[in-house]
């Protein structure tokens, strides 16, 4: 069974960067015609997508976070990562990592039916 | 960006009853839509997809309808366990985008 697992700190300052890996087991992240996203969500709040990468490195990014958003991968570690600077605390969210399911009817980026268990991040002093 | 719209924003209905949630796309996404159930301090599950198909596992109770702008998702009878907040999601576009979601309450 494909299980995901967030990791990284819980707090960050206002301006420093957000780092968050997401480490898959039960399944490759190399398996052909998947991507790998990110989705957060603010405290009582609705699901944004952050951005989507293919292990070979392609990566899709959200107009709105694009320019502070880098999406990783290291397929020996069979993990992939996201990278968020200049953080504000409208950052603070909880951060879910997600396969997204096989590309399908001219689209990579479909339906997410994997997800982990997400983590919360503070951005605060 | 494709803006979608849920309402009502928080149904309340009895277990047993029926209960209807829309979503309304901005412009027309075909049937690019998928529906998720997520539960207090839990991930987002997969139930409906391609707005009518079911995810395997998922109960008959659930389903989806819809093309174009307007979409349903409903649930026949419900269920105590179906106490959530539902999302629908379109990938005709990016950046993908996700309505609102709609709790769904017990009265």
């Amino acid at each position: 069974q494909l299980q995901l697992q967030e990791s990284g700190p819980g707090l960050v300052k206002p301006s420093e960067t957000l780092s968050l890996t997401c480490t898959v087991s039960g399944g490759s992240i190399s398996s052909p015609n998947y991507f790998w996203g990110w989705i957060r969500q603010p405290p009582g709040k609705g699901l944004e997508w952050i951005g989507s990468l293919y292990y070979s490195g392609s990566a899709y990014y959200s107009p709105s976070l694009k320019s502070r958003v880098t999406i990783s991968v290291d397929t020996s570690k069979n993990q992939f990562s996201l990278r968020l600077s200049s953080v504000t605390a409208t950052d603070t969210a909880v951060y879910y990592c997600a396969r997204h399911g096989p590309a399908r009817r001219g689209r990579s980026l479909t339906l997410f039916n994997y997800w982990g268990q997400g983590t919360l991040v503070t951005v605060s002093s | 960006d494709i803006q979608m719209t849920q309402s009502p924003s928080s149904p309340s209905a009895s277990v047993g009853d029926r209960v209807t949630i829309t979503c309304q796309a901005s412009q027309d996404i075909t049937n690019y839509l998928n529906w998720y159930q997520q539960k207090p301090g839990k991930a987002p599950k997969l139930l409906i997809y391609d707005a009518s198909n079911l995810e395997t596992g998922v109960p008959s109770r659930f389903s989806g309808n819809g093309s174009g702008t307007d979409f349903t998702f409903s649930i026949s009878s419900l269920q105590p366990e179906d106490i959530a907040t539902y999302f629908c999601q379109q990938y005709d576009n990016l950046p993908l985008t996700f309505g609102g979601g709609t709790k769904v309450e017990i009265k």
